[in-house]
């Protein structure tokens, strides 16, 4: 039972154009929301996070957005760069329960030149 | 170190024999997590200790999994009698998170790949 799903398996996206890449979860009790990217044999980094009393959160080219009726979030980057070509993995938790995160299956982004 | 560090990063046993996997954290971090990612999934949680404790062990898949961590730092994640679906990367991560933090960013070290024949 996926409580955290990346529908998408893979994206391609021209070099300086956006890329949305999009995770939708089932849990209404998820708090907390986090973006990973993941290069082939290194572990995964954190991007960006989010807390479900935003709907918003903003790092430079990263922009995570939440919308909890629809429990859907999606992480925009803009403009795409060829070292944006990574696994993204979305994950949730629910703080109030602990501290355990869930990650999605991934979406591969390819930034095409 | 800087990092988390896991060893060994790469393993090859037989079918029933006994391995384990360790786990050193990032210096002063409280929890530690483990996670198994098998080829195209994402991480699968296995289990998260807060200090010496397993504060959620839910994700381990059967008895012959097990996982420790005696004096709040190093873990050991022992895996008995195994089995071919237990080839994975194994990805340990620290944080900082219940120490009065929460950005929830979890810090992963590179892996042990456990391949089963």
């Amino acid at each position: 039972d996926q409580q955290v799903k990346q529908n998408s398996p893979s994206l391609s996206v021209q070099e300086g154009r956006i890329s949305i890449l999009n995770c939708d979860y089932t849990n209404s009790m998820f708090d907390y929301f986090l973006w990973y990217k993941k290069y082939p044999a290194e572990g995964p980094t954190f991007l960006i996070s989010i807390s479900s009393i935003k709907d918003k959160n903003e790092d430079g080219r990263f922009t995570v957005f939440l919308n909890k009726s629809a429990k859907h979030l999606s992480l925009h980057i803009v403009p795409s760069q060829p070292g944006d070509s990574a696994v993204y993995f979305c994950a949730a938790s629910d703080g109030n329960r602990d501290d355990k995160i869930i990650f999605g299956k991934g979406t591969r982004l390819h930034i095409l030149p | 170190g800087a990092g988390v560090s896991q060893t060994p990063s790469n393993k090859v046993t037989e079918k029933g024999k006994y391995v384990e996997l360790r786990c050193d954290p990032i210096s002063g971090h409280t929890a530690l997590y483990w996670y198994r990612q098998s080829l195209g999934q994402g991480p699968e949680f296995l289990i998260y200790f807060q200090g010496t404790g397993a504060a959620d062990d839910s994700g381990l898949p059967n008895d012959r999994f097990f996982a420790v961590r005696p004096e709040g730092s190093v873990s050991t994640l022992k895996i008995q009698r195994t089995e071919r679906g237990d080839s994975a990367v194994y990805l340990c991560a620290s944080s900082s998170w219940g120490q009065g933090t929460n950005t929830g960013e979890l810090f992963f070290g590179e892996g042990s790949r456990l391949t089963v024949l």
